[in-house]
């Protein structure tokens, strides 16, 4: 079964560093998003991309965030200056058609110290 | 109103129960609504889509009330394997593609 890959599985930084969160979304999918969790907490929308550019973005998307499709393949989500409130799961999804339900990557634990 | 509402449980239920989780949403215009399930620490993955017509996936029916915003699952012969979060999702009006998420609600399935 295709699936949409997440690299690093687990990402320790120092508050104030850059972080890139890599994905490879499934390969005939358009549709590629950003969601994180916070522990306990409810999934939250991040952005979403498709043609190349930002379709959507959250209010939780400010400044410090950055999206790109580099390659063609990959997928990834840059965090210019982490805060430590932005230690959370970060996972990557894709869907091949807007109104699919999306396949969602194993995702990032990111922890900021 | 929370834009989407589940009883966080948790429900505990012996093996072969029956199960049924309901969920309510704010937002008259959203136009599709998911099932998914979320293992502790994992992905959510996809359980099923939500139709008026209800559909029924094996053991899982999902069913949706547009008139009163209300979606629901029922587990049948409810396994061990099922215990997990259980996420109701909608998504956004029109064109506005962004899941919006329930907090979830935890199945524990007991021996």
């Amino acid at each position: 079964e295709p699936e949409v890959t997440q690299t690093p599985s687990h990402q320790v930084t120092q508050m104030g560093q850059e972080v890139i969160l890599r994905c490879v979304p499934i390969s005939n999918h358009l549709y590629f998003y950003w969601y994180r969790q916070i522990l306990g907490q409810k999934v939250e929308f991040l952005v979403s991309f498709y043609n190349n550019e930002i379709s959507e973005k959250s209010e939780i998307f400010d400044d410090q965030f950055s999206v790109e499709r580099p390659d063609g393949s990959n997928f990834t989500l840059k965090i210019r200056s982490t805060k430590l409130e932005d230690s959370a799961m970060y996972f990557c999804a894709s869907s091949a058609r807007q109104r699919d339900g999306y396949t969602f990557g194993s995702g990032t634990r990111l922890t900021v110290v | 109103r929370k834009e989407v509402e589940q009883d966080p449980g948790p429900f505990n239920v012996p093996e072969g129960a029956t199960v049924a989780f309901n969920c309510t949403y704010s937002n008259s215009a959203s136009q599709s609504f998911f099932w998914y399930r979320q293992d502790c620490r994992k992905e959510p993955k996809l359980l099923m889509s939500v139709y008026s017509s209800g559909n029924e996936d094996g053991r899982f029916t999902a069913q949706l009330n547009r008139a009163s915003q209300y979606i629901s699952l029922l587990i049948r012969d409810s396994k061990l394997s099922d215990s997990a979060t259980y996420l109701c999702v909608g998504t956004g009006a029109g064109n506005n593609r962004k899941l919006i998420w329930g907090l979830g609600t935890s199945l524990a399935v007991n021996p």
